[in-house]
């Protein structure tokens, strides 16, 4: 069964610092990693996607892929009150991620202002 | 904004009782994907739709639910003879091929 693992939290970090979200998958077939954000009673928004080992900055945020480790992270520097969220990690078998996503249960984000 | 729309936002239905949820992809998205949320947990994979056709369900989709895009536009979803345990948030997501998805803002069902 594919399952993927996140530390529910909450994650309570200062304004201005760097938040470090963690994300564990089992399925050693994922091709596809996504990171996307939910605010409280509105849908998941694509924050990052991610297919290769290594790192992907796109301005705050950095994904980090380690496919030998099954983990994929993501962080997100000056971080903001408004990024105060839950974090979804998702991953999928298909390179193009067109198959269902497998979501993990979240990572609730605080960033004390 | 042409982003991916869902109706109804809210459906409050007795037991027992069918319901139909409409999703309407970002235009020009060829894959159509359902899922369901419940509190405190990530969004579960129930259906993917390439067009018309309907290529992959997750053994969460029970007899109960059938989901159909008749024409490769809009999808619709409907949970006969509804339960307790179909209380959830109903999300839909498009795509174009090779792409991430992008939900919509979701259809929330309670059940009394």
């Amino acid at each position: 069964q594919k399952e993927v693992e996140q530390n529910s939290g909450p994650l309570s970090v200062p304004e201005g610092a760097i938040a470090s979200l963690n994300c564990t998958y089992s399925d050693r077939g994922s091709q596809s990693f996504f990171w996307y954000r939910q605010y409280s009673g509105k849908s998941p928004e694509l924050i990052m996607s991610i297919y290769s080992n290594g790192d992907k900055e796109d301005g705050r945020f950095t994904a980090q892929l380690n496919k030998a480790s099954q983990y994929v992270s993501l962080l997100i520097r000056d971080s903001q009150p408004s990024d105060s969220a839950t974090y979804l990690c998702a991953v999928t078998r298909d390179g193009g991620g067109a198959d269902g996503l497998t979501f993990g249960k979240g990572t609730h984000l605080i960033i004390q202002p | 904004d042409t982003g991916v729309s869902q109706n109804p936002r809210h459906k409050i239905t007795k037991r027992g009782q069918n319901v139909t949820f409409r999703c309407d992809p970002i235009s020009e998205h060829n894959r159509l994907y359902w899922y369901r949320q419940t509190l405190g947990q990530g969004p579960e994979f129930l259906t993917y739709f390439q067009n018309e056709a309907q290529l992959e369900k997750s053994r969460l989709l029970s007899d109960r639910f059938s989901a159909e895009r008749p024409k490769g536009s809009f999808s619709t979803l409907e949970i006969q003879r509804t339960e307790q345990g179909d209380s959830a948030m109903y999300l839909c997501a498009s795509s174009p091929a090779d792409q991430p998805q992008h939900f919509g803002d979701g259809t929330r069902l309670s059940i009394l």
